[in-house]
């Protein structure tokens, strides 16, 4: 089945930084990369999400890239706020919009 | 538009009892889908209902069962409770076709 691996666990940025998480993947057949995120409390809320047709995909300070033949996607968010600070987790599927493998998650924090 | 709505929120039990978990999905929502989150295994996928059918399953032990009813609401069960069954449990609903997954806040389980 698929695996995805994400990194760092942890990212520190100071306000106004940039952040970037990045995400490996296994099944070559993965077709969907949502991104989520996660408050403390919360369930899992969608940010972006990328399909394997497209390389780049942005919405105001979020963007998400994806390289198929490397099989990684990153996410990057610039002009950091507090409020950004959470857990934010990659995901693909090659079978099913439902059917989500995640990564283990990132702890997004940043400081004022 | 109310959300997932799951519950309980928050539940205790002991080892070898059995729990009922419930989720309510988004109006119009057929699809619903479970998502255990523990801090060592993130999140991992446990069934995916589609009009009262199981469309797809992930790989737990069958001590983990679900259902789902006409008006889409969904059930969860886990019985012969283990200390390794206490995690965030996630629901979450969809259209049932491509788009974005939307999760419940959860249901909080404890085994003592």
């Amino acid at each position: 089945g698929e695996n995805v691996e994400q990194h760092p666990s942890t990212l520190s940025v100071q306000e106004g930084d940039s952040a970037v998480i990045k995400c490996t993947y296994s099944d070559s057949a993965s077709n969907y990369f949502p991104w989520y995120k996660q408050e403390l409390g919360k369930g899992p809320q969608l940010i972006i999400d990328i399909r394997s047709n497209v390389g780049e995909k942005k919405d105001q300070r979020i963007a998400v890239t994806l390289n198929k033949t490397a099989k990684h996607f990153s996410l990057h968010i610039t002009e950091t706020q507090p409020e950004d600070s959470a857990v934010y987790f990659c995901a693909a599927t090659p079978s099913g919009y439902s059917t989500l493998t995640f990564g283990k998650g990132t702890m997004l924090l940043v400081s004022p | 538009k109310a959300g997932v709505t799951q519950t309980p929120r928050y539940l205790i039990k002991t080892r070898g009892q059995q729990v009922t978990l419930s989720c309510s999905p988004i109006s119009g929502h057929r699809s619903v889908s479970w998502y255990q989150q523990t801090p060592g295994q993130g999140l991992q996928f446990l069934f995916e209902y589609f009009s009262e059918t199981q469309r797809n399953k992930g790989n737990f032990p069958g001590r983990f069962s679900g259902r789902q009813f006409s008006n889409s609401r969904s059930e969860m069960n886990v019985s012969t409770l283990e200390l390794g069954d206490s995690a965030l449990y996630l629901c979450a609903s969809t259209f049932g076709g491509p788009g974005e997954l939307f999760f419940g806040e959860g249901s909080r389980l404890t085994v003592l």
